[in-house]
């Protein structure tokens, strides 16, 4: 069966400071990968999406940038964090073949930035 | 992309009534997805209704997709404390992005 892992789970950064989170999924070849931030009590905005190794899709301008530097590893960076960066960052896999459009979540990191 | 905009925000019941959200969106889909969250973990998957599709059923939820109106209702029937949550509906067009909304918070009393 497939699973998602995401580290850190809960992370304190100061301003400034640079960043790196991690996402790796397991069972399942060629995924959709996502990054989603989620601001307490909101909804998901899609942070970047990729298709495939080295390509990265970016929704919104901001701080941070993507690389999938292997097939199942997706990560997530900063060079100087933003207070403004605070908040739930998610990734999520979904099939990269048609018809499997169920996006599966992990578990999530919690990112405050002082 | 557009987001869909759940309906109500805030939902309180008690343990065993039914609770109804609904989301509503702007222009053509692919499909509607819900997904539920709890509090401060990943979100899960929980059914997804087509374009050509106007009724959906899994276990206690029931889904409906109203295209002409452009709305869609999530159902728990018979609620239960584990069933507090946030529930969100997520948008499909032809790409391969989730829209999601803001969700609607529901709290099942005891």
């Amino acid at each position: 069966s497939q699973t998602i892992h995401q580290w850190p789970a809960t992370l304190v950064q100061p301003v400034g400071s640079p960043l790196s989170l991690e996402c790796t999924v397991e069972g399942t070849s060629n995924p959709n990968l996502y990054w989603y931030r989620q601001a307490a009590g909101r909804g998901l905005q899609l942070l970047f999406y990729s298709v495939g190794i080295g390509q990265i899709s970016s929704e919104v301008p901001q701080n941070l940038s993507a690389s999938r530097p292997q097939d199942r590893q997706f990560i997530l960076s900063s060079k100087k964090l933003l207070l403004s960066d605070s908040g739930f960052y998610l990734c999520a896999w979904t099939s990269g073949l048609g018809g499997q459009e169920t996006q599966y979540f992990g578990p999530g990191t919690r990112l405050l930035v002082l | 992309s557009q987001q869909g905009e759940e309906d109500p925000q805030a939902l309180s019941i008690q343990e065993g009534e039914n609770a109804t959200m609904n989301c509503s969106y702007k222009t053509s889909i692919n499909n509607l997805q819900w997904y539920r969250q709890n509090s401060g973990r990943g979100l899960v998957h929980l059914i997804l209704i087509r374009s050509n599709e106007r009724e959906k059923h899994s276990g206690r939820l029931r889904v409906t997709l109203d295209t002409s109106k452009k709305s869609s209702s999530l159902l728990i029937t018979a609620s239960r404390a584990a069933d507090t949550a946030s529930y969100f509906c997520a948008l499909r067009s032809n790409d391969y992005k989730l829209s999601f909304g803001a969700g609607t918070t529901v709290t099942v009393r005891a």
